[in-house]
């Protein structure tokens, strides 16, 4: 069946732009996250949407970074005034209520 | 300290041999625990959720013992695709999971 999809796969932008990156989840489960993961390292939690309860947005790392999540299903984060620093994969992944988790094949950012 | 720690290698070894992964992790209300497999440059895959009984599939064991925190993995035979990091994850009721930074293994012929 359909996994996890992101888009794009790859962004370029410029210092100072904004940027959205899209996750579709896996139909019918009802937990989305967001990570990233910078080259060489581990994954970083970034927000975690679990139904129609509040976001925990506990690892979200500046006020730059947002997310929303449209209807219980596609999932938007947007990066304001990108920095170098945010040049990384951002993975998303959903999960039914069993924690399994699944990932989609992430959007490689690079920030110039 | 760090919610869950991972020895992070790399573990270099021939084809065939049998090979093991610990972590450990810090909060004992976790609930869930799982090993996933990260391929270069690619998303992460689980491999198998960890039960307290531990459980096995095919080479692959994976043991808990909640008492000490800790978590193992061992592959038998390894195989030259085996090759790959090892992530050991774990979480508690409505929050998102809880990676380590990855065990790197590389099987050599």
């Amino acid at each position: 069946g359909a996994g996890v999809s992101q888009s794009p796969s790859n962004k370029v932008t410029e210092k100072g732009k904004d940027v959205e990156l899209r996750c579709d989840p896996i139909s019918g489960h009802t937990a989305l996250y967001w990570y990233r993961q910078s080259l060489g390292q581990g994954l970083e939690f970034l927000i975690y949407f679990q139904g129609n309860s509040a976001p925990d947005k506990s690892g979200l790392p500046s006020d730059r970074f947002s997310a929303e999540r449209t209807g219980g299903s596609v999932s938007t984060l947007t990066i304001q005034r990108t920095q170098q620093e945010d040049s990384a994969v951002y993975l998303c992944a959903s999960s039914p209520p069993s924690y399994e988790q699944y990932f989609g094949p992430g959007t490689r950012l690079t920030v110039t | 300290r760090k919610e869950v720690e991972q020895d992070p290698g790399p573990f270099n070894v021939p084809e065939g041999a049998t090979v093991a992964f610990n972590c450990t992790y810090s909060n004992s209300a976790s609930q869930s625990f799982f090993w996933y497999r990260q391929d270069c440059r690619k998303e992460p895959k689980l491999l198998m959720s960890v039960y307290s009984s531990g459980n096995e599939d095919g080479r692959f064991t994976a043991q808990l013992n909640r008492a000490s925190q800790y978590i193992s993995l061992l592959i038998r035979d390894s195989k030259l695709s085996d090759s790959a990091t090892y992530l050991c994850v774990v979480n508690q009721a409505g929050t998102a999971l809880i990676f380590g930074k990855g065990t790197t293994l590389s099987v050599s012929s």
